[in-house]
């Protein structure tokens, strides 16, 4: 089956500490976004990469890193700079073209402790 | 600041009705524009999406609805079911750097479609 996959589903962290969440896909795509979803705040995006060793900030990277060593990965690293992190973060992908129709992952749910 | 404004916020109704979602952009540049279908705990997925050189799409019981001089798209949800109950977020895509592309996504409508 070609998707994404994020893990953990639910992961609680004490306020403080560096947590990394996984995004893993197997669609062959070569951009790779963070989103984090707040109640009634749609969709923001953290980080997004283009290709392999390459990222770029989106609206709201404070607090938050990645990494892009290889192509079917791209992990988010929250850390304790990051002020309000309870959240629901997504991953997404895309292919590249003329359009952007990225497809998202499960979403993983951060609570801060 | 891109902005998508989409409205309302919930909606409720009944089985067999007419759900309508509503989005406005200003950005001209927004060259796509795709719906996602969320549901609680998942992440959303893409349901049906239209480019600004047509005015309407129709897939099974969803259309998009384009309206390019007044900046306005909505979505259509006809005979409306149980479980299109969901909420829905419209989108707008452009150009970030050479072959990439941006997202900005509405707020979310929470739609309940009750028996």
């Amino acid at each position: 089956d070609g998707g994404i996959t994020q893990s953990p589903k639910y992961l609680f962290r004490k306020e403080g500490q560096n947590v990394t969440l996984s995004c893993e896909q197997n669609l062959n795509h070569d951009a790779m976004y963070w989103y984090r979803q707040d109640p009634g705040q749609g969709l923001r995006l953290i980080y997004y990469s283009q290709i392999v060793n390459d990222f770029q900030k989106g609206d709201i990277a404070e607090g938050y890193s990645v990494s892009r060593e290889k192509k079917e990965s791209f992990p988010l690293t929250v850390t304790s700079a990051q002020k309000n992190p309870t959240a629901f973060y997504l991953c997404a992908s895309s292919t590249p073209g003329l359009y952007n129709e990225q497809f998202f992952g499960p979403g993983t749910r951060l609570t801060v402790l | 600041q891109q902005q998508v404004k989409q409205s309302p916020q919930s909606l409720i109704v009944q089985k067999g009705g007419i759900s309508i979602i509503n989005c406005a952009y200003e950005n001209t540049a927004f060259d796509y524009f795709p719906w996602y279908q969320q549901f609680p705990g998942k992440g959303p997925a893409l349901l049906i999406a239209i480019r600004p050189d047509v005015s309407e799409k129709k897939e099974g019981r969803f259309t998009i609805s384009f309206n390019k001089s007044a900046k306005q798209f909505s979505l259509h949800i006809m005979d409306s079911q149980p479980g299109d109950s969901a909420t829905y977020f419209c989108a707008a895509s452009s150009s970030i750097q050479a072959g990439s592309y941006q997202l900005t996504f509405g707020k979310g409508t929470k739609l309940s479609v009750i028996p």
